[in-house]
C-alpha cells in the first residue's frame, strides 16, 4: 500500500536555529501534502496545504514566515520551522493524496522539542 | 463549514469487552467518512472508511456504517483487545477523488483496554 515515509521522528534543537521536516511518497505520486500540528492528548490542527510546484496554503493563523513549506516534486515535500521558540515544539505530521482515490496516507510524525 | 463531533474519552474498558465510539457529522454534499487509529508517537493510520451512504467500512474486527440519515459513522468492536488501546479519530472530506479537500477530524477518543 501507500507509504509516506517521515524524518526525523524526533529533534531537539535550541531555540533560534531551524529545523526542517521531510515527507516523501514511497510509491505513489503525492500531489497534495498537508501538514499538520498536534498538541499533547489534542487531535490534528491542520496548519497548510501544498500542490506540487505552487506556492502553500496556509490556515488561518498560521505564520507562513514561521513555517515554510516546500513542495518541489511529487515525492517529497519539507517543512521548515524557522527561528524556532519553545512553544513550537510540538509533534507534526504529514498526509499525502494521490490523484486517484487512495485516500489520505500519514507520515509516522516528528517530535520537535525546542530548548 | 464542516465539522466532526466524536465522544469524549478516555473509554476504559475489559479485554473482550464490546466497544462503541460514537461520530456525527456536519457537512453539505455526501462525504467520504473515515476513522483512523493513533498509538503512541505514530502517526495516523487508517482503520476503515465509507464513500457512500449506507457503506460499511470493517478492517480488523472494527466496524462503522455510513448513516446519512442521523449523519453518523459509530465505530463498533465486539470484543477489543489491550493491543487496541489507542486514539482513535473520525475524520470527513467532502469528496475523494482530486487532490485538493483536506480532512476534518474530530477531537479523538483514547480507548484504554484493560486485562
Amino acid at each position: 500500500g501507500a507509504v509516506v515515509s517521515q524524518h526525523p521522528s524526533w529533534v531537539i534543537c535550541k531555540s533560534g536555529t531551524s529545523v526542517k521536516i521531510e515527507c516523501r511518497s514511497l510509491d505513489f505520486q503525492a500531489t497534495t501534502m498537508f501538514w499538520y500540528r498536534q498538541f499533547p492528548k489534542q487531535s490534528l490542527m491542520l496548519m497548510a496545504t501544498s500542490n506540487e510546484g505552487s506556492k502553500a496554503t496556509y490556515e488561518q493563523g498560521v505564520e507562513k514566515d514561521k513555517f515554510l513549506i516546500n513542495h518541489a516534486s511529487l515525492t517529497l515535500s519539507t517543512l521548515t520551522v524557522t527561528s524556532a521558540h519553545p512553544e513550537d515544539s510540538s509533534f507534526y505530521i504529514c498526509s499525502a493524496r494521490d490523484r486517484g482515490i487512495h485516500g489520505y496516507t500519514f507520515g509516522s510524525g516528528t517530535r520537535l522539542t525546542v530548548v | 463549514g464542516n465539522s466532526v463531533t466524536q465522544m469524549e474519552g478516555p473509554v476504559t474498558l475489559s479485554e473482550e469487552a464490546f466497544l462503541t465510539i460514537n461520530c456525527t457529522y456536519t457537512a453539505t454534499g455526501y462525504p467520504s467518512l473515515f476513522w483512523y487509529v493513533q498509538y503512541p508517537g505514530e502517526g495516523l493510520q487508517l482503520l476503515l472508511k465509507a464513500t457512500k451512504a449506507d457503506d460499511k467500512g470493517s478492517n480488523k474486527g472494527f466496524e462503522a456504517t455510513y448513516r446519512k440519515e442521523t449523519t453518523s459513522f459509530h465505530l463498533e468492536k465486539g470484543s477489543v483487545q489491550v493491543s487496541d488501546s489507542a486514539v482513535y479519530f473520525c475524520a470527513l472530506s467532502p469528496i475523494l477523488t482530486g487532490g485538493g479537500n483536506k480532512l476534518t477530524f474530530g477531537t479523538g477518543t483514547q480507548l484504554k483496554v484493560e486485562l
